[in-house]
């Protein structure tokens, strides 16, 4: 089944040590985004990836950054976590943007505890 | 500033009956809805849309409804069943902008 992939689903990270989040896609789709999500809130845009073009959201902190190696593999990298970093972690994509082209397919997420 | 709002964050509804769940938004230039439904520990996941140029759409017991001019969208879940308990999140697009309301967990009595 074509699928959007996390991995791994649950990482602890000691405050200030670096983490890397993973993300594949089996659907080939042009745009991969990451979200950030914590208790109660709506999902918030970190960036995205049309192709291999990196857009970051103006807000997004300096502390996190992003890898596209290739069309099916999306990495989040946290710098230097902080508590307030704490959080779920989704992955989505999506064939491209405008209209239907939004649709975006999401991962099952990771969740990131910050000790 | 929240370009979409879910403002009622809790409904319960008995088994049967109809859910219906509210979403307003306040830029004119979306032009594509969707609402997610996201169980506890999973991701969402895409359960129905409605271009900007409709204003109703119906798959099976979930049925859209757009009100251009009142800014507001409306998912209706009939008949409601147990396993429709989640939170449900509707979100808005318009060329590469792409927001989430805040989300309304759905509670389903048997």
């Amino acid at each position: 089944d074509a699928m959007v992939i996390q991995n791994p689903r649950y990482q602890v990270t000691q405050f200030g040590k670096p983490v890397t989040l993973s993300c594949s896609q089996t659907l080939n789709h042009n745009v991969m985004y990451w979200y950030q999500q914590k208790s109660s809130q709506a999902p918030k845009l970190l960036f995205h990836y049309y192709d291999k073009d990196f857009n970051n959201e103006a807000d997004t902190p300096d502390n996190f950054q992003s890898r596209r190696p290739n069309t099916s593999f999306c990495f989040l990298d946290i710098r230097s976590p902080g508590l307030g970093d704490a959080a779920m972690y989704l992955c989505a994509t999506s064939r491209g943007s405008g209209g239907a082209y939004n649709e975006q397919f999401f991962g099952p997420g990771t969740r990131l505890t910050v000790l | 500033d929240q370009q979409v709002k879910q403002n009622s964050p809790s409904l319960s509804v008995q088994e049967g009956r109809i859910s219906i769940l509210n979403c307003d938004y306040t830029n004119s230039m979306f032009d594509y809805f969707l609402w997610y439904k996201k169980y506890p520990a999973e991701g969402p996941t895409f359960l129905i849309s409605i271009s900007s140029i409709k204003d109703k759409n119906e798959d099976g017991r979930f049925t859209v409804f757009l009100n251009k001019s009142a800014k507001h969208l409306s998912l209706h879940i009939v008949p409601s069943q147990p396993g429709d308990s989640a939170v449900y999140f509707c979100a808005a697009s318009g060329g590469n902008q792409f927001y989430f309301g805040t989300g309304t967990s759905l509670t389903v009595i048997p």
